[in-house]
């Protein structure tokens, strides 16, 4: 179990430019969720995923974000035209069918300048 | 319109007693409550759960009590040690794909 890792750490960019984060979650969990945390807030979902299937989507994830799991293993959360208020720490979490707990990986910074 | 609420952004306990940390929610359709504590630079870790139909569970020195007619649960962590020192957050589901709504967290911090 090498646990849920998220790719990059940190991302800063220029307003208006494109970003993708990638979330590879434990092997054996087939439920993968993306939250959004901003300072001084609890985590706020996005998105799920069961193996590969986009269930559920957050009326939050406007039409410039999309997120897809191919092959129901590792996932891309991408923002297009990155605006101020995107800045946030994006996390992924995992978890296997019948279990409560996720497993959140590290999340992503991301800083639009 | 927040569902989950905690309502003390910060907390300070002397070590080795008991840390309380609160959580009101407001929607009664909630069938599982989580805890997660939270470094920084680091994602939430879980710590314990409880579904609506117990009033506590207890794991180690980690007890969550749960009061469905106040809507309220709270989290008892006895001793509290000092690695316990970081930002507590209660979640709640009410789905079957458990997807959470967050608390704004709690800042504890255990003093030697």
């Amino acid at each position: 179990d090498t646990g849920v890792s998220q790719n990059p750490r940190h991302k800063i960019t220029k307003r208006g430019q494109n970003v993708t984060f990638r979330c590879d979650p434990i092997s054996e969990h087939n439920r993968l969720y993306w939250y959004r945390q901003t300072l001084g807030q609890g985590p706020e979902f996005l998105t799920y995923f069961q193996n590969e299937a986009q269930l559920e989507k957050s009326r939050l994830l406007s039409d410039r974000f999309s997120a897809e799991r191919p092959k129901g293993s590792f996932s891309t959360l991408e923002i297009q035209r990155t605006e101020q208020g995107d800045s946030a720490m994006y996390l992924c979490a995992s978890r296997r069918t019948g279990i409560v707990g996720y497993t959140f990986g590290s999340g992503t910074r991301l800083t639009v300048v | 319109d927040q569902q989950v609420k905690q309502n003390s952004p910060s907390l300070s306990v002397q070590e080795g007693r008991i840390s309380i940390l609160n959580c009101d929610y407001t929607n009664s359709m909630f069938d599982y409550f989580l805890w997660y504590k939270k470094y920084p630079a680091e994602g939430p870790t879980f710590l314990i759960s409880i579904s609506s139909i117990k009033d506590k569970n207890e794991d180690g020195r980690f007890t969550v009590f749960l009061n469905k007619s106040a809507k309220h649960l709270s989290l008892h962590i006895v001793p509290s040690q000092p690695g316990d020192s970081a930002v507590y957050f209660c979640a709640a589901s009410g789905d079957s794909n458990y997807q959470l709504i967050w608390g704004a967290g709690t800042k504890l911090i255990i003093k030697p």
